[in-house]
């Protein structure tokens, strides 16, 4: 069974540091992962999406690896502002479609 | 063009009560999922519904609970006989495809349950 773990739960840096959120899983055999951000009383918002052959991906400030023999996934957020804080999701997707394993996600807050 | 439209926003229900939660996908979307986030939980995929289909409903707890996503209309999840257990907010998502690899979810806010 395929479990996904984030690591911290919980995060809190000044404005303009750089954020690293951690994520891993116990079964190397995924389709792909995905990154959100949730805000309270909202939806999720997708961030990122990598696919099983890639080995990262990019947008704006936001980079995410993956490094799927070792499980583990990274998500970067350069020069952080106070409008990236939220709860970041890692998702795993175990099946060939919209089937995903979400860790509980890290709390974000980055304080001007 | 609206995103994933969920409503209602916060449903209350006393235990024995029945619960319905509705999911309109965005437009041009026929795949649909349901996920629940049990409190200090992550989500939880429990099914996946093409119009008219259940695809995957392996999440789904086997009794009480119960989803479909007719021709026209939006997605329907059911719970009949809630109890205080399925207080949690059940938020929604659509595809356009479905059955790739390369597809994002596009998640709708979330109903919060409360069975009081």
């Amino acid at each position: 069974k395929q479990e996904v773990t984030q690591i911290p739960a919980a995060l809190s840096v000044p404005e303009g540091e750089n954020l690293v959120l951690n994520c891993s899983f116990t079964d190397s055999a995924i389709y792909n992962l995905q990154w959100f951000r949730q805000d309270p009383g909202k939806g999720l918002t997708s961030l990122l999406l990598i696919q099983s052959s890639q080995r990262e991906q990019t947008s704006g400030r936001l980079n995410a690896s993956l490094d799927k023999s070792s499980g583990r996934s990274t998500l970067y957020i350069a020069a952080s502002q106070p409008g990236d804080s939220a709860t970041y999701l890692c998702a795993v997707g175990t099946d060939s479609w919209g089937k995903f394993q979400f860790g509980a996600g890290t709390q974000v807050v980055v304080t001007p | 063009n609206a995103g994933v439209m969920q409503n209602p926003r916060h449903l209350v229900r006393r235990r024995g009560q029945e619960a319905r939660l509705r999911c309109s996908p965005m437009k041009g979307h026929s795949h649909v999922y349901w996920y629940r986030q049990l409190p200090e939980e992550g989500l939880k995929f429990m099914v996946y519904l093409q119009k008219e289909n259940i695809i995957d409903e392996s999440g789904m707890p086997k009794e009480r609970f119960s989803a479909e996503f007719p021709k026209e209309g939006p997605s329907i999840l059911r719970i009949q006989q809630v109890v205080r257990g399925d207080s949690a907010a059940y938020f929604c998502a659509s595809s356009p495809i479905g059955g790739t690899t390369n597809e994002k979810l596009f998640f709708g806010s979330g109903t919060q349950l409360s069975v009081l």
